[in-house]
């Protein structure tokens, strides 16, 4: 079956410093692949997508290519803000399980 | 587009009793998910739904849980009798109909419940 790998936190970093959390997936065939964030008191809410191989999905400065060679999906930021921190998901498989995530916290 | 409508958006109640979450989909989507949060377990999936037909409810803690979806725009999930551990927040979401593995999830803002 299809499963996902995220990287656990916290993570704690200065601001505009650069931005990695891993995640891996396995599968069968090629799904897509979602990052979401979750701001304090509020739900999750879709970052980005990529829907095949190659795909690279960005939005608020956040990016995350689909490799199939490495069978990653990780999400990077050049230069993170306080207001970046939140916690994000890295949903897992054909049944949408999301874990604890990774909470990231940016200080000035 | 108002989003998923969940309410209360807090309860707090007393052990023993009857608690009813709801939610109300966006409209048009197909799918909708009930998810639980707590900080050791994390987000969980414990039901969702298709064309208001239970699907998958194999993440229902135990039968103190019930899930329903008596049309396409609105569903509840009841705990009866509550029980301290059943603190935590709960979230609905729902999902276009292209099949919610490839359709990203909309969330509300969450049910955050108190058992005392």
């Amino acid at each position: 079956g299809n499963s996902v790998t995220q990287m656990e936190g916290p993570v704690t970093l200065s601001e505009e410093a650069f931005l990695t959390i891993n995640c891996t997936y396995t599968a069968t065939g090629y799904p897509s692949l979602f990052w979401y964030v979750q701001y304090p008191g509020e739900g999750l809410q879709l970052l980005l997508k990529a829907t095949k191989a190659d795909d690279k999905g960005s939005n608020k400065g956040f990016e995350a290519t689909y490799r199939k060679e490495t069978t990653s999906f990780h999400l990077e930021k050049g230069s993170v803000q306080v207001s970046d921190s939140a916690v994000y998901f890295c949903p897992r498989g054909n049944k949408l399980t999301f874990g604890t995530g990774t909470q990231l916290k940016v200080e000035l | 587009d108002a989003g998923v409508i969940q309410s209360p958006r807090h309860e707090v109640t007393e052990m023993g009793q009857e608690v009813t979450l709801r939610c109300k989909p966006i409209s048009g989507h197909d799918y909708l998910f009930w998810y639980r949060q707590t900080m050791m377990r994390g987000l969980e999936l414990l039901i969702y739904f298709n064309n208001n037909v239970p699907i998958d409810d194999s993440g229902m803690p135990e039968d103190r849980f019930s899930a329903k979806m008596p049309n396409a725009s609105f569903s509840t999930l009841k705990i009866q009798p509550s029980e301290p551990r059943d603190s935590a927040v709960y979230f609905c979401a729902s999902s276009e109909d292209r099949g919610y593995y490839n359709s990203p999830l909309h969330f509300g803002n969450g049910t955050r419940l108190t058992v005392t």
